[in-house]
C-alpha cells in the first residue's frame, strides 16, 4: 500500500529565505505527483503536476523536482513572501486508477 | 474557473441523525471524489465516482454511502452520524481524458461537528 510522508510537519523562516518541502512515497509505480496548497479552513489548489516521466516542473518562484527510483519529491519556494504562509500537501496518483494518496502536509509560517 | 461548491462550511449535528453533505461542480467533470481531513491522518478518500450512477469505495467507506444521480452532484450521506465522524469533508472534481484524470479541484470543505 502506497504511503506518503512530509517532512517536517511544520517549518518557520524569516521573509525572503527559500523554502524547500520534502515528500517521500514508497511505490514508486505512480502515474504523477501533485503539490497542492492549503490555507487555514479552506479547500486545495494544485500547485504542481510532475508526470512519472519529467524530472520537475517549474512555475513562477514554484519549482517542483521527482526523482521516481528514490521515491522522493522536492518543492521549493523562492524567495518566501508572508503569503506563502500556508499547509503545502503533496499527493502521488497511482499507476493503475485514479486514486491519490496524501502526505500529511508541511505548515510553512513565513515571518515578515 | 472551475468550481466545486459544498452546500454548508459548517455543520452541528447529533449522534444517530442521517446526514447530507452536497457537492456540486460546473464543469461537467466525469469524477467526484469525497475525502475527509483529520489532523496527523492527513486526507483519506471514502468513496469516489467516475460516472452518474457508478461509485467506487475508497479507503474508508464504512459509516458512509454516496449518490451520485446526476453528472455534477455528488452527495455524501452519514446514515447514522457518530462522534468519530467529525472531521472536516472536502469534495473534489475532475476530467477524465484519454484514460486518466486531470487535476483535481476541490471544494472549501464542510466542517461537521457529531454531538
Amino acid at each position: 500500500k502506497q504511503e506518503v510522508t512530509q517532512i517536517p510537519a511544520a517549518l518557520s523562516v524569516p521573509e525572503g529565505e527559500n523554502l524547500v518541502l520534502n515528500c517521500s512515497f514508497t511505490d514508486s509505480a505512480i502515474y504523477n505527483l501533485q503539490w497542492f496548497r492549503q490555507d487555514p479552513g479552506k479547500g486545495l489548489t494544485s500547485l504542481l503536476l510532475i508526470q512519472s516521466s519529467q524530472r520537475e516542473q517549474t512555475s513562477g518562484r514554484l519549482n517542483a523536482s521527482l526523482d521516481k527510483s528514490s521515491g522522493r519529491s522536492t518543492l521549493y519556494i523562492a524567495a518566501s513572501q508572508p503569503g506563502d504562509s500556508a499547509t503545502y500537501l503533496c499527493a502521488v496518483e497511482e499507476a493503475a486508477g485514479n486514486k491519490l494518496t496524501f502526505g500529511g502536509g508541511t505548515r510553512v509560517l513565513v515571518k515578515p | 474557473d472551475v468550481k466545486v461548491t459544498q452546500s454548508s462550511r459548517y455543520l452541528v449535528k447529533r449522534t444517530g441523525e442521517k446526514v447530507f453533505l452536497e457537492c456540486v461542480q460546473d464543469m461537467d467533470h466525469e469524477n467526484m471524489f469525497w475525502y475527509r481531513q483529520d489532523p496527523g491522518l492527513g486526507l483519506r478518500l471514502i468513496y469516489f465516482s467516475y460516472d452518474v450512477k457508478m461509485k467506487e469505495k475508497g479507503d474508508i467507506p464504512e459509516g458512509y454511502s454516496v449518490s451520485r444521480e446526476k453528472k455534477e452532484r455528488f452527495s455524501l450521506i452519514l446514515e447514522s452520524a457518530s462522534t468519530n465522524q467529525t472531521s472536516m469533508y472536502l469534495c473534489a472534481s475532475s476530467r477524465q481524458l484519454f484514460g486518466r484524470q486531470e487535476t483535481q479541484y476541490f471544494g472549501p470543505g464542510t466542517r461537521l461537528l457529531v454531538l
